[in-house]
C-alpha cells in the first residue's frame, strides 16, 4: 500500500528551537510538494521539487525556512529559529510529472510555544 | 500566475440531495489539470477527481462528477445523493503542464460542506 509518510505526526517545541520535518515520498514519484495549512491562510505552497531539484520555493520565508531532498526517498523541511506564527499543519505530497494527482501524507502538526 | 477561487466558504445540504461546489480558475498555461480533494475532520487530504484541460468529456468518479466549462474557466464539483460522510472541507486545485513556473499544484481556499440528516 504505497503512501507518503511524514514524521513526526505532532511536534511541540519552544520558540527559537530548530524544527525538522521529514517526508518519504511514494517510490517512483519524482515531484514533491510542501504545504502549510492554517485556518487563516488555507493551504499555502511552500516549496516544490522535481527530480530532487527545487523548482519553486517562492512561498517559503527564506530567512528561517529551508527545504531539501538529500535523496529520492527523503524530503526535509527545516525551520530555524521557530516562531509561534509557524504553528500549523505541514503537508508533504508527492506525484509524477504527468496528469496525475498528488498524494498527501498525514501531515505534521507543529505547535510553537 | 495561477489562481483558484472558491466563493462558497460553507454549504449546508440535506442528506440525499445533490450538491454543487463552485470553483473558478485562472491560468496562462495552455495545458493544465484540475483536481478536487476532500479533507474530513481527521485532517487527511483525499483525492477525489481529476479533469484535464483537453479532455473532451467531464470526469466522473462514482458519485462525484466535475462540471468543466473551459470557456468560463470553471470546474465545479457535483456530488450526487449526498451522504453524512460527505461532510468535510473540499478543495479545488490546479496544476499547469507547459509554462515554466506554472507546474506547481495550487489550491483554493476551500468550501466546508455539511450534510444534514
Amino acid at each position: 500500500d504505497a503512501r507518503v509518510t511524514q514524521t513526526p505526526r505532532d511536534k511541540v517545541t519552544e520558540m527559537g528551537q530548530e524544527v525538522t520535518m521529514r517526508c518519504q515520498p511514494i517510490l517512483g514519484h519524482n515531484t514533491v510538494f510542501w504545504y502549510r495549512q492554517t485556518m487563516m491562510q488555507g493551504l499555502e505552497l511552500l516549496a516544490y521539487f522535481r527530480n530532487r531539484a527545487p523548482l519553486d520555493d517562492s512561498g517559503m520565508p527564506k530567512d528561517r525556512f529551508s527545504a531539501e531532498m538529500p535523496d529520492a526517498t527523503l524530503a526535509t523541511l527545516k525551520i530555524q529559529p521557530s516562531e509561534p506564527r509557524d504553528s500549523a499543519v505541514y503537508f508533504c505530497a508527492s506525484g509524477t510529472n504527468g496528469n496525475t494527482e498528488a498524494f498527501f501524507g498525514q501531515g505534521t502538526r507543529l505547535t510553537v510555544v | 500566475a495561477q489562481k483558484i477561487t472558491q466563493t462558497q466558504p460553507g454549504m449546508f445540504v440535506q442528506e440525499k440531495e445533490a450538491v454543487t461546489l463552485d470553483c473558478t480558475y485562472d491560468t496562462s498555461d495552455p495545458s493544465y489539470g484540475l483536481f478536487w480533494y476532500k479533507q474530513p475532520s481527521s485532517g487527511e487530504m483525499i483525492f477525489l477527481i481529476y479533469q484535464g484541460s483537453y479532455d473532451q468529456q467531464n470526469a466522473t468518479e462514482g458519485r462525484y462528477s466535475l462540471n468543466f466549462q473551459k470557456a468560463r474557466k470553471s470546474a465545479n464539483l457535483v456530488i450526487s445523493a449526498s451522504q453524512l460522510g460527505d461532510s468535510a472541507m473540499y478543495f479545488c486545485a490546479m496544476r499547469g503542464y507547459v509554462v515554466q513556473g506554472a507546474q506547481k499544484l495550487v489550491f483554493g481556499q476551500g468550501t466546508r460542506l455539511t450534510i444534514n440528516p
